[in-house]
C-alpha cells in the first residue's frame, strides 16, 4: 500500500462549488504539505503543518483552507472554486528532523469549469 | 529574495548520451539541496540530496549531482541516459527549518 494517499485522484467541478481534497499518510511523519503544480510554474506551496496544532500559510494560500484532523490526515479545501484553481495538487509528508526529505502522494487533478 | 532557478525548461537527449541538468540557487546560507523526478502521471520521487560533506552525491537510477558553492549550483548528471529517464526533474532547496522551495522544473525528452 502507498505511504501517502490522496482522494480523489481526479475531480471535475463547477465554479462556486466547495471542494475538499484529502490526504492520508502511514509514514508516521509529523509534517504535511499541500502543493499545487501548474505547467511551467513548478510546485508552489499552499499550506503546511509541522504538527497537529501547527498550520502555516505557504506562498499561495489565498482561496484555500486546510484542516489537520490527526497526525495522519491533512485536508485541503476550496471554499468557492474558481477556474484558475484548475491544477494538479500534491500532498507531501516529511519527518522534520535534519534534512527534510519529502514523500509525495500521487496527486489529485482538479478541473474547475 | 531566496530563489531556485532551473534555466532549461526542456531538454532533448539521445538515448545513451550524457545528461546534465542545471540548478542554481540564491540564498544567504548554504541550503540543503535536493533533486526530485516526476514521471508522467506520477508524484515526485527523491533522486538524491546534499546537506554536508562530499560535494559529489550519488543517487538512485544512476544519477549524481555536484554541489559547487562558488557557483551556487547543484547540477544533476547521468553518464548514459535511458528512455525510461524521460520525465520532469525538479531541483529544491531548504534553509533551516523552512519548507522546501522548488524550481520550475526541467522536462527531459529522450529520443532513440
Amino acid at each position: 500500500d502507498a505511504d501517502v494517499t490522496q482522494t480523489p485522484r481526479n475531480r471535475i467541478t463547477k465554479t462556486g462549488k466547495r471542494i475538499m481534497l484529502e490526504c492520508s499518510q502511514t509514514k508516521g511523519h509529523d509534517r504535511m504539505y499541500w502543493y499545487r503544480q501548474d505547467p511551467g510554474l513548478g510546485l508552489r506551496l499552499i499550506y503546511y503543518s509541522f504538527d497537529v496544532k501547527d498550520i502555516n500559510k505557504g506562498e499561495i494560500s489565498d482561496g484555500y483552507s486546510v484542516s489537520r484532523q490527526a497526525q495522519a490526515k491533512f485536508s485541503l479545501s476550496l471554499e468557492s472554486a474558481i477556474p484558475n484553481q484548475t491544477a494538479l495538487y500534491f500532498c507531501a509528508t516529511s519527518r522534520g528532523l535534519g534534512t527534510d526529505t519529502q514523500y509525495f502522494g500521487p496527486g489529485t487533478r482538479l478541473t474547475v469549469l | 529574495a531566496q530563489s531556485v532557478t532551473q534555466p532549461d525548461i526542456h531538454i532533448t537527449v539521445s538515448e545513451g548520451a550524457s545528461l546534465e541538468l542545471r540548478c542554481n540557487y540564491s540564498y544567504g546560507a548554504t541550503p540543503y539541496l535536493f533533486w526530485y523526478v516526476q514521471s508522467p502521471g506520477q508524484g515526485l520521487q527523491l533522486l538524491l540530496k546534499y546537506f554536508s560533506g562530499d560535494t559529489l552525491v550519488q543517487g538512485i537510477k544512476g544519477f549524481e549531482a555536484e554541489f559547487k558553492r562558488s557557483q551556487s549550483s547543484f547540477n544533476l548528471r547521468k553518464p548514459s541516459v535511458h528512455w525510461s529517464d524521460a520525465a520532469e526533474y525538479f531541483c529544491a532547496v531548504q534553509v533551516g527549518n523552512t519548507p522546501l522551495v522548488f524550481g520550475k522544473g526541467t522536462r527531459l525528452s529522450v529520443i532513440a
